[in-house]
């Protein structure tokens, strides 16, 4: 079956760095994704990696390592509007499961 | 912004009555998608469309229906609601391939007393 973890949350300063794991297991792995939820509000797509390696966008960043069924998220220069739930989500055969999400607490 | 909307926004309703959700796009994107959204369990889809009058059953489908007779419009029908059905729905959207990135709508907070 699918499985994915994720921490439940996290604390971070303000103009900090901070990583948030997500662990899985799928088969027929084809893909996986990052969202962003602010409290009350619509998940918004952040980031999608298919291949092992990092990606980079702006203030943010997403690695991924196949073989060991791992992701993180990476948030550089923390603003306290990154105070939000970071959602991964795992492309497998046929379907798309998502983690319980990442709650983040930014603190100035 | 993709062009998503939800109504409605906020119901609340009664154990048995029927309830129906309405989602609609005007990107014209051919999937589109219904989640749950609850604490402790994180987005789970209902049922999805990849097209006019195609679809096929998520994870959680059971005591949900589904509808989609024109491109921009996709229905989700509670056709008894229980009170394990109060939850925050989602509607999304994706193109080019089931399961790309999705666009989210604003969500129906639904109350079942």
């Amino acid at each position: 079956g699918q499985n994915i973890d994720q921490p439940t949350e996290m604390t971070a300063t303000e103009g900090a760095i901070v990583q948030i794991n997500c662990t899985y297991q799928t088969s027929g792995f084809n893909g996986l994704f990052w969202y962003q939820q602010h409290a009350g509000e619509a998940p918004t797509f952040l980031s999608y990696n298919v291949l092992d390696g990092l990606e980079e966008k702006g203030r943010f960043s997403s690695f991924l390592s196949r073989s060991k069924g791992y992701s993180y998220l990476l948030l550089k220069e923390l603003q306290m509007k990154d105070s939000a739930s970071y959602l991964c989500a795992v492309r497998g055969k046929g379907k798309l499961i998502f983690g319980q999400g990442t709650e983040l607490s930014v603190k100035p | 912004d993709a062009g998503i909307t939800q109504s409605p926004r906020h119901k609340v309703t009664e154990t048995g009555t029927p309830v129906t959700l309405r989602c609609h796009q005007t990107e014209n994107h051919r999937y589109m998608y219904w989640y749950r959204q609850d604490p402790g369990h994180g987005l789970r889809l209902i049922h999805y469309s990849y097209g006019v009058k195609d679809t096929d059953k998520g994870e959680v489908s059971d005591g949900y229906s589904v509808s989609r007779s024109k491109t921009e419009d996709f229905l989700l029908t509670l056709e008894s609601a229980t009170s394990s059905q109060t939850s925050v729905y989602f509607c999304a959207i994706s193109d080019k391939t089931s399961y790309n990135e999705q666009f989210f709508g604003p969500g129906t907070r639904l109350t079942v007393l």
